[in-house]
């Protein structure tokens, strides 16, 4: 399956402040998803990222607060922008595999906002 | 509106013995599942999947049994040992359409007593 390298692996932000979140893959993929996890709950899907398009965003997701970068099919960028303590999460990149092996995921960024 | 639902927020077994993660889901547009691991300070790890057109699939000393009538699917460890320690979130996606989203459930986590 393929290897994600993600990071950072955690940051401790200023609200109104941006990060961006790096997540480089082993191989080429079509398609990269972003995930988040607020404390207690479930994975949540932010966007789906292709190669050579805009990034499709989930309903309560939007560019301006969660812009996305593709710029080939190994690599792609999150940034969380203008943030708050809301914004505190663990963020994921995901890539799918062939379906006998499902989705791969990076091992997250740990973002405190305080 | 939780489309995926793990009830059990924990689960607590000895090792040896058999542990049972339940997931429920409400949209019956969902043809496949799969199940994931995440140890903290990673990413979760795909364990095991299974398609709407089988009720069980089985890979070493995990099954996964789907019950379509019921919405339910269950995982089974046996015999479980202490490494399989860990949260395990059940998720489930609808490949009709074209639709990469996966929906997760909040998780169960399993903790294996020596």
């Amino acid at each position: 399956s393929a290897v994600i390298s993600q990071k950072p692996s955690r940051d401790i932000c200023q609200r109104g402040t941006s990060l961006t979140i790096q997540c480089q893959v082993d191989s080429q993929v079509t398609m990269m998803f972003w995930y988040r996890q607020q404390p207690g709950q479930s994975l949540t899907l932010i966007a789906t990222a292709n190669q050579g398009s805009e990034a499709t965003y989930e309903s309560g997701f939007v560019i301006d607060k969660f812009p996305i970068s593709r710029p080939n099919l190994t690599f792609s960028t999150l940034t969380v922008s203008n943030m708050s303590p809301e914004d505190s999460s663990i963020y994921l990149c995901s890539v799918r595999q062939p379906l006998f092996y499902g989705y791969t995921f990076g091992s997250g960024t740990r973002l405190t906002v305080v | 509106d939780q489309q995926v639902k793990q009830n059990s927020p924990s689960l607590s077994v000895q090792e040896g013995r058999i542990s049972i993660l339940n997931c429920d889901y409400t949209n019956s547009m969902f043809d496949y599942f799969l199940w994931y691991k995440k140890y903290p300070a990673e990413g979760p790890t795909f364990l095991i999947s299974i398609s709407s057109i089988k009720d069980k699939n089985e890979d070493g000393r995990f099954t996964v049994f789907l019950n379509k009538s019921a919405k339910h699917l269950s995982l089974h460890i046996v015999p479980s040992q202490p490494g399989d320690s860990a949260v395990y979130f059940c998720a489930a996606g609808a490949r009709q359409g074209g639709s990469e989203k996966l929906v997760f459930g909040k998780g169960t986590k399993l903790t294996v007593n020596p």
